[in-house]
């Protein structure tokens, strides 16, 4: 079976552009998270989706938004970019969000960097 | 104060021997516990998970948790340089149950 699959793997944009990254999970998983992991730091937690509703938001500002869609496959939008912006962005699948079945695989991620 | 803290590496160790990593975690409310283990410019893999208090072995490694003491580790028995990478600890928590990382620990097993 295929992992969790994202594109594009690396995207180079500079201050202020817009990018859009792509997610599909797992057969089967209907909850996809987004983190960021910058250089040296642990994946911080961006946003989970489940079942096309937003069930949490971590620390960041308006510009990153998400969306999933009814094949549970996700979108990453982020506006107005920054230098700071710059990392290694992971999407990562469950089964659920919650209870026994919520552990969380990662796709290889999309490298972006920001001039 | 940051929310999971892990042993600060890096850790070095000869093949054959145990890798101790530890991880304390300040959200009680936590109840799963992940490992992962990130190959540098790779993305995070899952090692294995654990939820009660005690140990659980899977093959060459076991994770520990103590809810009381608020600290979960991992035991890698005969360490291969292939186990060489950095290994984060991630509780869930928050209303998502979102995966809480520590800034990892990066283990080198020395042929």
């Amino acid at each position: 079976d295929a992992g969790v699959t994202q594109s594009p793997t690396h995207l180079i944009k500079t201050r202020g552009q817009h990018v859009t990254l792509r997610c599909s999970p797992i057969s089967g998983h209907k909850s996809v998270s987004w983190y960021q992991q910058v250089l040296g730091q642990g994946p911080q937690f961006i946003f989970q989706y489940y079942e096309k509703e937003e069930r949490g938001r971590g620390n960041f500002p308006d510009r990153f938004s998400a969306r999933q869609f009814p094949n549970y496959s996700s979108e990453l939008n982020v506006n107005a970019l920054l230098l700071g912006d710059s990392a290694l962005y992971l999407c990562a699948s469950s089964l659920l969000p919650g209870g026994p079945q919520e552990t969380q695989y990662f796709g290889p991620g999309t490298r972006l960097l920001v001039l | 104060q940051k929310e999971v803290e892990q042993n600060s590496g890096p850790l070095s160790v000869p093949e054959g021997a145990i890798a101790s990593l530890n991880c304390t975690y300040s959200d009680r409310g936590s109840q799963s516990f992940f490992w992962y283990r990130q190959y540098s410019g790779k993305s995070p893999e899952l090692i294995m998970f654990i939820y009660s208090n005690g140990d659980k072995e899977d093959g060459r490694f076991t994770a520990q948790l103590n809810k009381a003491s608020q600290y979960v580790s991992l035991l890698i028995r005969d360490s291969q340089p292939s186990d060489s990478a950095t290994y984060l600890c991630a509780p869930t928590s928050g209303s998502a149950r979102q995966l809480t990382f520590g800034s990892g620990t990066q283990l080198t097993v020395l042929p």
